[in-house]
């Protein structure tokens, strides 16, 4: 049973449009929400968080909302740029600080 | 060093044989993660070490699993037996105690693991 849900295997997005990407999640209890980058051959690499009780958290071209109510995050990515090709990864904390991964989202950037 | 290292980056093996992935997480982290990937697939979590606390081994797709951290520092996983369905890559993290807010996590840079 997948806890934390990306249903877009991989979108492409023009440079200097804006990337969104989506999540969801099913258990109620997390007390974090994170995205985190991964470039081929490197391991994953944190980029933004969320706390459960806030409804947006913002940094730098990255914006980060949740929807508590109906159990969704997205991570917005904008204007975005080459370097913003990549996969990424939702992810979900517990209490027990067990963090639940999503499956990922291929994100292409066009020229 | 500074960030969480792993050795080997790439082994190959023959079904049937043992192997030993190895993780040095970041010097002071108190946890630490096993996770893999495998083709097509997102992060699967293996098992978490906690400080002394027992870990949580829920992850462990089978009793061919298993996992040690030594002197809560360096961890090895093993896997007995290979599988060809164990070819993924091995990701190991490390964060540091959870005082309050988030605790990132810091993932090393994996083990491209190929059951033949």
């Amino acid at each position: 049973d997948q806890q934390v849900k990306q249903n877009s295997p991989s979108l492409s997005v023009q440079e200097g449009r804006i990337s969104i990407l989506n999540c969801d999640y099913t258990n109620s209890m997390f007390d974090y929400f994170l995205w985190y980058k991964k470039y081929p051959a490197e391991g994953p690499t944190f980029l933004i968080s969320i706390s459960s009780i806030k409804d947006k958290n913002e940094d730098g071209r990255f914006t980060v909302f949740l929807n508590k109510s109906a159990k969704h995050l997205s991570l917005h990515i904008v204007p975005s740029q080459p370097g913003d090709s990549a996969v990424y990864f939702c992810a979900a904390l517990n209490r027990d600080d067990k963090i639940i991964f999503g499956k990922g989202t291929r994100l292409h950037i066009l020229p | 060093g500074a960030g969480v290292s792993q050795s080997p980056s790439n082994k190959v093996t023959e079904k049937g044989k043992d192997v030993e992935l190895r993780c040095d997480p970041i010097s002071g982290h108190t946890a630490l993660y096993w996770y893999r990937q495998s083709l097509g697939q997102g992060l699967e979590f293996l098992i978490y070490f906690q400080g002394n606390s027992a870990p949580d081994k829920s992850g462990l797709p089978s009793d061919r699993f298993s996992a040690e951290r030594t002197g809560g520092s360096v961890s090895t996983l093993t896997i007995q037996r290979t599988q060809q369905e164990d070819s993924a890559v091995y990701l190991c993290a490390s964060s540091p105690q959870r005082t309050s807010g988030i605790n990132e996590q810091f993932f090393g840079p994996g083990t491209r693991l190929t059951v033949l």
